[in-house]
């Protein structure tokens, strides 16, 4: 296992369509989470898993997203009739979590997404 | 609002000489805070971090320094190198949650 993959690595739409982005984690990995960045921004939290929970979500994540962890290892994270503003890379991070302490997330490629 | 800030958002240093990229946050809340560095059309790749109760940590030429009453960091790189050049981001790690705040990162630019 050589890291957090994430698939496709970009895609492009048009508005108003669905897209559903998958994260396959770090393999023991028991944590995973979904970032959004936009041009000249810091990558912004979006939801995290612990296991196939779903612990938090931002605000960021309107009622068009949803994520799921379904067997608590791959992650899908899905955006309903998509709007231009949705354009943006989407990172997806994991990390080993064995307490309540900060625990590194390492970070895939991302998924750049267009909407025309 | 903004409660980690990189406020240079490009820096350009000379190949040898030495980088310090600027961080300043506005939680006390914040425990740990790290390093992440991006190359294009690649994913953060993490650098080094801190912990709150610590003032400096260093891992070969990499040395971050926590300043806990100005709430600022910084990380320093001697000497710089061209492999360096690439946006660095400041994150932090609010205590009891699991998610991560980031700058708006600086693009650094090591000049042969």
């Amino acid at each position: 296992d050589t890291g957090v993959s994430q698939d496709p690595r970009h895609k492009i739409t048009k508005r108003g369509q669905n897209v559903t982005f998958r994260c396959d984690p770090i393999s023991e990995h028991n944590r995973l989470y979904w970032y959004r960045q936009t041009l000249g921004q810091g990558p912004e939290f979006l939801t995290y898993f612990q296991n196939e929970a779903q612990l938090e979500k931002s605000r960021l994540l309107s009622d068009r997203f949803s994520a799921e962890r379904p067997k608590g290892s791959f992650s899908t994270l899905e955006i309903q009739r998509t709007e231009q503003g949705d354009s943006a890379m989407y990172l997806c991070a994991s990390s080993w979590a064995s307490g309540s302490g900060y625990n590194e997330q390492f970070f895939g490629p991302g998924t750049r997404l267009t909407v025309l | 609002d903004q409660q980690v800030k990189q406020n240079s958002p490009s820096l350009s240093v000379q190949e040898g000489r030495i980088s310090i990229l600027n961080c300043d946050y506005t939680n006390s809340m914040f425990d740990y805070f790290l390093w992440y560095k991006k190359y294009p059309a690649e994913g953060p790749t993490f650098l080094i971090s801190i912990s709150s109760i610590k003032d400096k940590n260093e891992d070969g030429r990499f040395t971050v320094f926590l300043n806990k009453s100005a709430k600022h960091l910084s990380l320093h790189i001697v000497p710089s190198q061209p492999g360096d050049s690439a946006v660095y981001f400041c994150a932090a790690n609010l205590q009891g949650a699991q998610k991560l705040v980031f700058g708006q990162g600086t693009r650094l630019t090591i000049n042969p």
